[in-house]
């Protein structure tokens, strides 16, 4: 069974700062992607990693997987109050009936105070 | 820009009845799914449908529950007799088999009492 681990799980940051989000997974896969959630809201789509040694980029977001480690990284550079949310990563190790399943992580809830 | 629309947003039941939450997916669409996530929690996979059959269901996913694509657009998922603990926020989410990435509906949240 596929296992996703994200850490931390909370993540208090004042404004300004850098950070790093760690996910982790159990099985091999090379598609594995990033969703924010603000509260009571829905998924939104930050980056999508589809190879061993993507890097993404958009604003004060990078994100990069390693496959051979099974390991994704979210870095947050200088962080502002608007980044504050749910960040959660999510794997598709699917194949055959299982294609495009999802296993998600357990979330990193992201505060960034002045 | 296409995207996955849900129906309603809000949904308050009462325990035991019957609740169907509707999903609209991209038109182009091939493999739909369902996920929960309970307040606070991880979002989970419920089931994923495609070529009009389920072809994966997790654990949770026990016979109260059904999914149907009754007319070539909408998904929907029936909750037979709900209880307290299905409480929670419902994603539908569809892709188009083109290995990218899968898109989420904005969410259905279920409130038994």
């Amino acid at each position: 069974e596929l296992k996703v681990e994200q850490n931390p799980l909370f993540l208090s940051m004042q404004e300004g700062k850098n950070y790093t989000i760690y996910c982790n997974y159990s099985t091999t896969s090379d598609r594995l992607y990033w969703y924010r959630q603000d509260p009571g809201k829905s998924l939104e789509s930050l980056f999508v990693l589809l190879s061993n040694g993507a890097v993404k980029q958009e604003g004060r977001l990078m994100a990069s997987l390693d496959t051979k480690a099974r390991l994704s990284t979210l870095h947050i550079t200088a962080a502002v109050h608007d980044l504050s949310a749910t960040y959660f990563c999510a794997v598709d190790a699917g194949l055959g009936t299982s294609y495009g399943k999802l296993t998600f992580g357990q979330g990193t809830i992201l505060t960034v105070h002045p | 820009e296409p995207e996955v629309t849900q129906t309603p947003s809000h949904q308050v039941t009462q325990m035991g009845q019957e609740v169907i939450l509707r999903c609209v997916p991209i038109s182009n669409h091939l493999y739909f799914y369902w996920y929960r996530q309970i307040l606070g929690q991880k979002v989970e996979f419920l089931v994923s449908f495609y070529n009009n059959e389920i072809s994966e269901k997790s654990e949770i996913f026990d016979d109260q529950f059904s999914v149907e694509r009754p007319d070539g657009s909408n998904f929907t998922l029936k909750i037979r007799s709900t209880k307290l603990e299905d409480s929670a926020m419902y994603f539908c989410a569809s892709n188009d088999g083109s290995n990218t990435e899968a898109f989420f509906g904005q969410g259905t949240r279920l409130t038994v009492v």
